[in-house]
């Protein structure tokens, strides 16, 4: 059973870029939530989906886009960056069969921005 | 909107102490809490999910409580080593229906605990 892995492990954008982040899920599951961890804070949840379609969202805006594949794995996209998206980008997998289940965390992406 | 608080911000205590880190939510309404570690810029480990229905859960040195009626779970970390040095978050997940509707976990903003030697 592999774990949730996520590329890059790092990265540095300017202000105004795109940047896409990518994740893994752990084998067997079809949920994937994303979650931004701004320095010394807590996890704040982005968006979640489930069998490729997003099926909730937190307080950010729609420049914060994302994918899921028929393979379960997802992208984070996030347009025109600011430089308050400089954080850790977390995602989880889990499995909804049989009620939710305890989400499994990546090691995350460290997104810089200037 | 639920909020999750956690407290002491920070913990420092001597190799070999027992202690309890705090975790209080506002919405009783809880599918189930989460309780995570996170050493230094990386992801999160899970130590101890406790669902609605249940009132504690253990593993190894650790004891998880949860009192959903006030609002409070609580860590107990027996014979704390320096290996826990790491920060503790605990995440709650509303109660949903259907169970597909959405799994977002809400966290407390951590407790950075460091044992000393």
């Amino acid at each position: 059973e592999t774990g949730v892995t996520q590329s890059p492990t790092h990265l540095i954008k300017t202000r105004g870029q795109q940047v896409t982040l990518r994740c893994s899920s752990q084998s067997g599951h079809n949920t994937v939530s994303w979650y931004q961890q701004a320095l010394g804070q807590g996890p704040q949840f982005i968006f979640q989906y489930y069998r490729e379609e997003e099926n909730g969202r937190g307080n950010f805006p729609p420049r914060f886009s994302g994918l899921q594949f028929p393979n379960y794995s997802s992208e984070l996209n996030v347009n025109a960056l600011e430089l308050d998206d400089s954080a850790l980008y977390l995602c989880a997998s889990s499995s909804l069969a049989g009620g939710p289940k305890t989400q499994y965390f990546g090691p995350g992406t460290r997104l810089l921005v200037l | 909107k639920q909020e999750v608080t956690q407290i002491p911000a920070a913990l420092s205590v001597p190799e070999g102490e027992n202690l309890v880190l705090n975790c209080s939510f506002t919405d009783s309404a809880i599918y189930n809490l989460q309780w995570f570690r996170q050493d230094p810029g990386k992801g999160l480990t899970s130590l101890l999910l406790i669902q609605s229905s249940q009132r504690e859960q253990t593993s190894g040195r650790l004891n998880a409580s949860l009192d959903k009626s006030s609002g409070r779970s609580t860590l107990y970390i027996a014979a704390s080593q320096p290996g826990d040095s790491a920060t503790y978050l605990c995440a709650v997940r509303a109660w949903k229906r259907p169970h597909n509707a959405g799994n977002m976990l809400t966290f407390g903003g951590g407790t950075r605990l460091m044992v000393k030697p």
